[in-house]
């Protein structure tokens, strides 16, 4: 089985800093990872598939990069809306799916 | 605009039953049964634990291996639904359910629906 690590599982930023989430594979995944933007009471949201490619509607401050088994998601500059829990999810094994651990970003 | 909502959710005894389900509106460009559906948990403050999909057609089902034979994933592609039948029942199994579709991402939730298993 595949196991997802994100890191760190927390991190305290402010508004207009850029944050960098990390999202480690246990075996090569290709491309095969997208992110997910989760708020409180709410469902996720799909921000980024097959490692880089942006979802329609979605800001460009976010981007993701990477393949094999390292993978990052970067917020250029962090707005107010963006204050929330991000989770890295590979597919490679499908139909069998993966999430990692999450990553909250917090207020400074 | 897809939209999914859940129901069926609530408060259960160990080793009791429940029958999830998820209406499916709004298919403009492609119907429901063009989409893999997919279930996805959230234990109380802790991560997203994908737990089963199914194909459009319903001839492939699969589960993650904490649920395996005691979850089934069905669909009915002539009312836009999809079900999920939990048995067996146990407090690790507390959670938010979501629906969700997509093949290998998933790219529309439903609001989620809270089993709670408590006696």
């Amino acid at each position: 089985d595949i196991q997802l690590t994100q890191s760190p599982s927390a991190v305290s930023a402010s508004a207009g800093d850029r944050v960098t989430i990390s999202c480690r594979a246990s075996q090569d995944i290709s491309n095969w990872l997208a992110w997910y933007q989760q708020k409180p009471g709410k469902a996720p949201k799909l921000l980024i598939s097959s490692a880089s490619n942006l979802q329609f509607g979605v800001p460009t401050r976010f981007s993701g990069s990477g393949s094999g088994t390292d993978f990052t998601l970067t917020i250029s500059s962090l707005q107010p809306e963006d204050f929330a829990t991000y989770y890295c999810q590979e597919a490679s094994s499908f139909p069998l799916l993966t999430f990692g651990g999450g990553t909250k970003v917090e207020m400074k | 605009e897809v939209q999914l909502v859940e129901s069926g959710g609530g408060l259960v005894q160990p080793g009791g039953s429940l029958r999830l389900s998820c209406a499916g509106s709004g298919f403009t460009f492609s119907s429901f049964n063009t989409y893999w559906m997919n279930w996805v948990r959230q234990s109380p403050g802790k991560g997203l634990e994908w737990v089963a999909n199914i194909k459009q057609d319903g001839t492939e089902k699969n589960y993650v291996d904490s649920v395996s034979g005691r979850f089934t994933i069905s669909r009915d592609n002539a009312k836009n639904s999809l079900y999920l039948e939990i048995n067996s029942l146990r407090a690790e199994d507390t959670a938010v359910y979501y629906c969700a579709s997509g093949t290998y991402y998933f790219d529309n939730w439903g609001q989620g629906t809270l089993v709670t298993v408590s006696s």
